[in-house]
Order: structure tokens, then C-alpha cells, then sequence
């Protein structure tokens, strides 16, 4: 069974730019979640998507947004791009109940 | 408070055992995980221990859970090299249907020949 696929593995934008990040969860897993990590804040919560809903929102501003397509597969969009955005991003994917499997990450860059 | 809380630094004697120790807020948790990440990489399920359980075992990885003092720790036995990492604590909060998970700031293993 594959693991979490995200992609790109690495990104560098210029700040004002948006950007958009993939998720591909394990095969059945309908849940993803989505966590940035920077070394000043550790890891933060995004947003969770169950079924093509968000049912659960971290406490970013309104230009980190997100999706979950019907075949479980999610995207994050940045807009209008800062400096404070160079973080990794990751995504998890699990089912309810269940324990929550991590991929690789984007390693965004913002110059 | 609201944070999940570990020690930052570990230093270790390779074949030695290491403990690393986190407390956690939420006493409805019912996942506590820990994950392993390596330079440039992402972050690798460990193990895990459900809420209800006091201990688990996995090879050279022993989790103990203390509900009432909200501890959890990972013992590795005889560390090696590789087990050089990040190591962080987390545990599930849950909010209704949905849920998120709460990490600590991680604690650095290092590996002294």
C-alpha cells in the first residue's frame, strides 16, 4: 500500500505570489489534514477535510485555504505569499479512529 | 495549560537505553502518538498507544502511559546511530466530529559513540 504523496517535494515563490500544494492520502483513508512546520512555531494545525468537507480549522488568516476533492486527494493554496510562509508543509491521512500517517512534505521557500 | 510539553535536548551512549518524556493536556485523548523525524524529512509514525492502555511494546520501542499524570514516554532500547532524530509527542484533541493533533516542540536525540 503506498504511503502519503506529496508534491512538489520542494518550492521556491517570490512573495506576493499563491501557491498550491498536493496531497494524495493512503488508498481508503478519507480524512486529511494538513500542519505547517517552522522552527519558531513547531508544528501548527491547518485544516482537517473528512469526505470533501473541512470540519476543522487551525488558526491561520484567510489566505491558507483548502480542498478535498471526491477521490480523497487534497490541495492547500497560499496566497499573496510572505516571508513568514517559508515553512514545511505536511499532510497527514487517516480514517476516524484510526492512527494518522504523515508524507514527506513541500519544503516552501518565499524569496 | 494547552501545550504538549518535552525536553529539548537528549544525549545518549550508543547501546544505552533513552527515555524521553512528554506530558500532554487533554485526558479525553484517546491517540498519543509518537513521530520520528530525520533532517530534510518528514515526520515517521513511531508507535502509538490508545488511551486506555498502560503500556506498549514494539521490538526496541516501549511507550508507558500515565492517564492520571498525563505522561507519556519512549523508551528505545540499545540506541544506535540511526535512531538520531527528533523525536516528537503528540496527542489527538478532539472537537465534535472533527479532530486535530497537538505536538510538542520535539526533543533532539543525539548519539554519543
Amino acid at each position: 500500500k503506498a504511503g502519503v504523496t506529496q508534491t512538489p517535494r520542494y518550492l521556491i515563490k517570490t512573495r506576493g505570489q499563491q501557491v498550491t500544494l498536493s496531497c494524495s492520502p493512503i488508498s481508503g483513508h478519507r480524512s486529511v489534514s494538513w500542519y505547517q512546520q517552522t522552527p519558531g512555531q513547531g508544528l501548527q494545525f491547518l485544516f482537517e477535510y473528512f469526505s470533501e468537507t473541512q470540519r476543522n480549522k487551525g488558526n491561520f488568516p484567510g489566505r491558507f485555504s483548502g480542498r478535498q476533492f471526491s477521490n480523497s486527494r487534497s490541495e492547500m493554496n497560499v496566497s499573496t505569499l510572505e516571508l513568514g510562509d517559508s515553512a514545511l508543509y505536511l499532510c497527514a491521512s487517516k480514517e476516524p479512529n484510526t492512527e494518522a500517517f504523515f508524507g514527506q512534505g513541500t519544503r516552501l521557500t518565499v524569496v | 495549560g494547552e501545550d504538549v510539553e518535552q525536553s529539548l535536548f537528549l544525549s545518549v551512549r550508543e547501546g544505552d537505553s533513552s527515555v524521553i518524556n512528554c506530558t500532554y493536556t487533554d485526558s479525553s485523548s484517546t491517540y498519543l502518538y509518537w513521530y520520528k523525524q530525520e533532517p530534510g524529512a518528514g515526520l515517521q509514525l513511531l508507535t502509538y498507544i490508545f488511551s486506555n492502555m498502560d503500556m506498549k511494546q514494539d521490538q526496541r520501542l516501549t511507550v508507558l502511559l500515565n492517564k492520571k499524570d498525563k505522561h507519556l514516554s519512549l523508551r528505545i532500547a540499545d540506541t544506535q546511530t540511526g535512531d538520531s532524530a527528533i523525536y516528537f509527542c503528540a496527542e489527538t484533541r478532539r472537537y465534535s466530529s472533527a479532530s486535530k493533533i497537538i505536538f510538542g516542540s520535539g526533543t533532539r536525540l543525539s548519539i554519543r559513540p
